[in-house]
């Protein structure tokens, strides 16, 4: 069964400063890799997503990830955050008919 | 521009009724499923379906009943509703290609309260 990892329960930048939020997976075949975002009571939406080819994807709100599969990783990425991009964020993996979830960091911007 | 919706938004139980929440999409997806969010776990699959007629057990999927007699339609049906069951519910769709699962979409989520 495949697994997702967030390390980083709650992660505080600067406004302006870069950002990477890990991610690792666990599963045996090819992965599906999503980024899923979620603000302050609202639904979630998808920033981004990897089923093939390019290792670096790019997403909406100038987020981007990549996928190494040597490390079993696929961390999100932003050079410069903005007051708006705080939320939660969920790193999803599918695999054998499930998407299954990592348990959310949440960002915190510091003006 | 219906999309992905779930009913009702709010429900409260008590302890041992039973309630079913409602699921229904509009994009002909195959694919359907159910998560519970609850803080500081992210988002658990309950059961799931990758079309009419076919179901099955996600990660936490006692206490919780689904059938699948169309496309658009996954509810999902407490039988003895649990303190324990407390939670934010999602129902998402997706397309199911070759296999795969792609980009889920949600619904607004139903808040349910056991008391």
């Amino acid at each position: 069964a495949q697994s997702v990892t967030q390390p980083d329960i709650h992660i505080t930048v600067s406004e302006g400063a870069s950002l990477e939020l890990r991610c690792n997976y666990s599963y045996g075949a090819t992965p599906y890799l999503f980024w899923y975002v979620q603000s302050p009571g609202q639904g979630l939406q998808l920033l981004l997503k990897y089923f093939s080819g390019d290792t670096l994807v790019q997403g909406i709100k100038g987020f981007e990830a990549e996928f190494k599969r040597s490390q079993s990783s696929f961390n999100l990425r932003k050079p410069s955050v903005h007051w708006s991009d705080a939320a939660e964020y969920f790193c999803a993996v599918e695999g054998d008919d499930k998407i299954i979830f990592g348990k959310g960091t949440r960002l915190h911007i510091l003006p | 521009n219906a999309g992905v919706t779930q009913t009702p938004k709010f429900q409260v139980l008590k302890t041992g009724q039973s309630m079913t929440l409602q699921c229904a999409q509009d994009m002909n997806h195959e694919y359907m499923s159910w998560y519970r969010q609850d803080p500081g776990m992210g988002l658990r699959l309950i059961h799931y379906s990758v079309g009419a007629g076919i179901t099955d057990q996600g990660e936490v999927p006692n206490g919780y009943n689904v059938s699948r007699s169309t496309t658009e339609d996954f509810p999902l049906r407490l039988l003895s509703a649990a303190p324990s069951q407390t939670s934010v519910y999602f129902c998402a769709s997706s397309s199911w290609t070759s296999g795969r699962t792609g980009e889920l979409f949600f619904g607004e989520g139903s808040r349910l309260t056991v008391l």
